[in-house]
Parts: C-alpha cells; sequence; structure tokens
C-alpha cells in the first residue's frame, strides 16, 4: 500500500504551543499533502509539498519532506483552540492515499 | 464557487434496500474521486473518474456498489443491497487536474445502515 501513516495517532497540548505531526509513506511519489479534518466535516487542503522539495511555509504551518526516508512531517507553530482537528497526510501518484490522520487537541 | 455538494447529508435506511449518494463536482474539474471514511479503515479511496470515465475502481468493496459519472457535473454512488458494515461517512472529491493538484472534498454523506 501507498498509504502514508501519521504519528502520533493522537496529540494534546496547551494553546501556545508548537506542534508536530510526522508521516511516513512507502513508496514514491510526485508530491505530498497535509489536509485538515473539523469534526462532522470534510477534509480541507493545507499544503501540498512536491517530491522535489525539502521545506515548505504558509503562515503558522511548516511542512517538511524527506524522501530519502520517505517522511514528512507538519508542524503548526503557536497552536490556538481552533486548531483543534485531525490532520491527515496524502500522498499522490496517479491517486490520492490518506493515512490514518492526527488528532489534535488543543487545549485553551 | 459554491465547492463540491453531496446530497443527501445524511441517510438512514434498512439492511437489504437501495442506496444512492449524489455528487457534484466542483466546475471545470476533471477527476472526481468517492472515498468511504470508517474509524476502523480510515480514508479509503472507492473510485475515481477522469473527464466522466472511471479509471481505477480497485477500491469498490463489492460488487453491490457502483459509480457513474453521466457528465461532468453529476455523479452518483450506488449501493445495492445495503448492510450495515456499509454504515460510514462517504466522501465525493474533485480536483482540477492531476500533477500537484489539490482535492476539493465535500461535507460528505453520513449513511447509516440499520
Amino acid at each position: 500500500s501507498q498509504q502514508g501513516e501519521e504519528d502520533p495517532q493522537a496529540l494534546s497540548i496547551q494553546e501556545g504551543e508548537n506542534a508536530t505531526m510526522n508521516c511516513s509513506y512507502k513508496t514514491s511519489i510526485n508530491n505530498l499533502q497535509w489536509y485538515r479534518q473539523n469534526s462532522g466535516r470534510g477534509l480541507v487542503h493545507l499544503i501540498l509539498i512536491r517530491s522535489n522539495e525539502r521545506e515548505k511555509h504558509s503562515g503558522r504551518l511548516r511542512v517538511t519532506l524527506d524522501t530519502s526516508k520517505k517522511s514528512s512531517s507538519l508542524l503548526i507553530t503557536a497552536s490556538r483552540a481552533a486548531d483543534t482537528a485531525s490532520y491527515f497526510c496524502a500522498t499522490e501518484a496517479y491517486k490520492f492515499y490518506f493515512g490514518s490522520g492526527t488528532k489534535l487537541n488543543v487545549k485553551p | 464557487d459554491a465547492g463540491v455538494i453531496q446530497s443527501p447529508r445524511h441517510e438512514v435506511t434498512e439492511m437489504g434496500q437501495e442506496v444512492t449518494l449524489r455528487c457534484k463536482p466542483i466546475s471545470g474539474h476533471d477527476y472526481l474521486f468517492w472515498y468511504r471514511q470508517t474509524m476502523m479503515r480510515g480514508l479509503e479511496l472507492l473510485i475515481y473518474f477522469n473527464n466522466n470515465v472511471p479509471i481505477d475502481d480497485s477500491g469498490m468493496p463489492e460488487d453491490r456498489f457502483s459509480a457513474k459519472m453521466p457528465n461532468a457535473s453529476f455523479s452518483t454512488l450506488k449501493i445495492q443491497p445495503s448492510e450495515p458494515r456499509d454504515s460510514a461517512v462517504y466522501f465525493c472529491a474533485s480536483s482540477p487536474g492531476h500533477n500537484n493538484e489539490k482535492l476539493f472534498f465535500g461535507s460528505g454523506t453520513q449513511l447509516s445502515v440499520l
């Protein structure tokens, strides 16, 4: 399977702290994307990093990609209670495969 | 743009009944994906279309599941007959095209088969 797998499965932090989530995958990819899902809603795209990129920033989000280790990380800086959601990585190689997600709880 | 529109939002049915889920992708998007989400199995890709043509249906669990895309603005996922283990949230997503394109998800259909 090409599915990405997120780690940890759950993460609980205080507002203002940074949150780091990791994703590992198995095969070659064209790009890797991170999505967010609020409870009871569809997934929303956060950021895309191409296979030839190593790091990308978007606001409070920082994504890294290490194709040699087949892994990626998502860092959310200065977290807010509103960041509470599930976060998924998705690998794209003609199909989009999603991992099982990391449930992030940011306590106010 | 209204985004990807799915209907119904919730569906409760009895085992053995036919269920039809509907999706309207974002105008101009060439790709349409159907996913199923459960606690046990996470997000599973069921099938995807390119320009209304099914490209890969290897994720469709059984012959009871079928999907169609009669035109660029409409797709259906049908389950006949439905079973309790089909209970899940079904998402439709569309994408402008391949090569570094992101997915746009609908709000999903919560299906409960009693």
